[in-house]
């Protein structure tokens, strides 16, 4: 068991272009959440996967975010046309639901600043 | 969207117990009471959870309120590693199970 890893770790683009992370999840896992984290923040829910599908997405997620889990192993995270609002922490973190029991293995992050 | 308060931040001493309050008075019959914690620079790690009778791991105890309107962790013997952000949150069953998070308690340790 290797944990939750996230690629890359830091990431500075330009307003506008494109940024795509990366999450591999715990192998048996089978539920795998993004999150995103600002300053003094606690984290903010994004999507969450079980298996390849994707079952909620948040409200406040703008159709510019897209996240895909292809084979229900690892997932990506793709943010198009990238705004300086979008800098944050952006977590992803995985499950293996047993029952109304869930914890949840977090990866390190992956830090984005639009400049 | 059921909610929890926490202080900002609490500071206690090395190698004394912390109780971390929270107060979450309009948790559920079936909320589960979740306590996650963030060290600097990394994702959030968990730390323990329970409905309704206390719980004890390696990492912590988790005290609840026989009305379930708050709980406390306990860290029984505080070190300098325990220095992170401590997260109360509620598994809610009527936000699909998403975990709310709030700012949460910044912990501070002095040596």
């Amino acid at each position: 068991d290797t944990g939750v890893s996230q690629d890359p770790r830091h990431k500075i683009t330009k307003r506008g272009q494109n940024v795509t992370f990366r999450c591999d999840p715990i192998s048996e896992h089978n539920r795998l959440y993004w999150y995103r984290q600002t300053l003094g923040q606690g984290p903010e829910f994004l999507t969450y996967f079980q298996n390849e599908a994707q079952l909620e997405k948040s409200r406040l997620l703008s159709d510019r975010f897209s996240a895909e889990r292809p084979k229900g192993s690892f997932s990506t995270l793709e943010i198009q046309r990238t705004e300086q609002g979008d800098s944050a922490m952006y977590l992803c973190a995985s499950s293996l639901v047993l029952g109304r029991n869930e914890k949840l293995f977090f990866g390190s992050g992956t830090q984005l600043s639009v400049l | 969207d059921a909610k929890t308060t926490q202080p900002n931040s609490m500071e206690s001493n090395e190698e004394e117990p912390v109780h971390l309050p929270c107060n979450h008075s309009t948790i559920s019959g079936t909320d589960y009471i979740h306590w996650y914690r963030q060290l600097p620079s990394q994702g959030p790690e968990y730390v323990i959870h329970g409905l309704t009778s206390n719980v004890n791991n390696r990492m912590a105890s988790l005290a609840i309120a026989e009305d379930r309107k708050s709980s406390t962790l306990i860290l029984h013997r505080a070190t300098l590693r325990d220095a992170a952000v401590y997260y109360c949150i509620l598994r809610d069953e009527r936000s699909n199970y998403q975990l709310i998070w709030g700012a949460g308690t910044k912990l501070i340790i002095k040596p």
